[in-house]
């Protein structure tokens, strides 16, 4: 069983839909979940942290974290072609290394 | 701030070759890491340090080697370089303050062939 699983992709919406990626993961002592975006050719850059159950919204981005369930999703409200994109989703392990999964790609149709 | 910087941005390596991927940051963080990212793959950690003068591996370290002499460096040395080695690399760093330690950020990636 893989530590960190992504639904696979790739997910094609339409410009100003709701984009749904959703995050499973193995250990269930891991307290930190990160979601990454990676433009094609680019480097990971972090858009949203979340630490406790329930939800965090961070301008058209919701993290929705339940670690009974041990999942973890990410919500694209009114999703721009500029969405279009790799996620990346990250759970910390211990103090400072983090598990990856293979990533989503998005892509968000005009 | 340039946060964290990494030379060269590509590289072509014939097999046999060594090289060492540079790797630099400014913010003064305490830990940081060497990733590679196989296409359509999420991210493989190679090595860490958690401060100057301690290394450990990851998950991958076969092939490779790193120091950490100093705060801003952790550079990345590739041995006898082999095709299975072609990927992009990414250095990142983070910090811990108060007990808790913060996100990772990445610098741009080389993108390292191997024939």
């Amino acid at each position: 069983q893989k530590e960190v699983e992504q639904n696979s992709g790739p997910l094609s919406v339409p410009e100003g839909a709701i984009a749904s990626l959703n995050c499973t993961y193995s250990d269930r002592v891991s307290q930190s979940f990160f979601w990454y975006r990676q433009y094609s050719g680019k480097s990971p850059e972090l858009i949203m942290s979340i630490y406790s159950n329930g939800d965090k919204e961070d301008g058209r981005f919701t993290a929705q974290l339940n670690k009974a369930s041990q999942y973890v999703s990410l919500l694209i409200r009114d999703s721009q072609p500029s969405d279009s994109a790799t996620y990346l989703c990250a759970v910390k392990k211990n103090d400072y290394k983090l598990s990856f999964g293979a990533g989503t790609t998005v892509t968000v149709r005009a | 701030n340039a946060g964290v910087t990494q030379t060269p941005k590509f590289r072509i390596l014939k097999i046999g070759q060594s090289m060492t991927l540079q790797c630099t940051q400014d913010m003064n963080h305490n830990y940081m890491y060497w990733y590679r990212q196989d296409p359509g793959m999420g991210l493989k950690l190679i090595y860490y340090s958690v401060g100057a003068g301690i290394t450990d591996k990851g998950e991958v370290p076969n092939g490779y080697n790193v120091s950490r002499s100093t705060t801003e460096d952790f550079p990345l040395r590739l041995e006898l370089a082999a095709p299975s080695q072609t990927s992009v690399y990414f250095c990142a760093s983070s910090y811990k303050r108060g007990g808790m330690s913060y996100e990772q950020y990445f610098g741009p990636g080389t993108r390292l062939t191997v024939t």
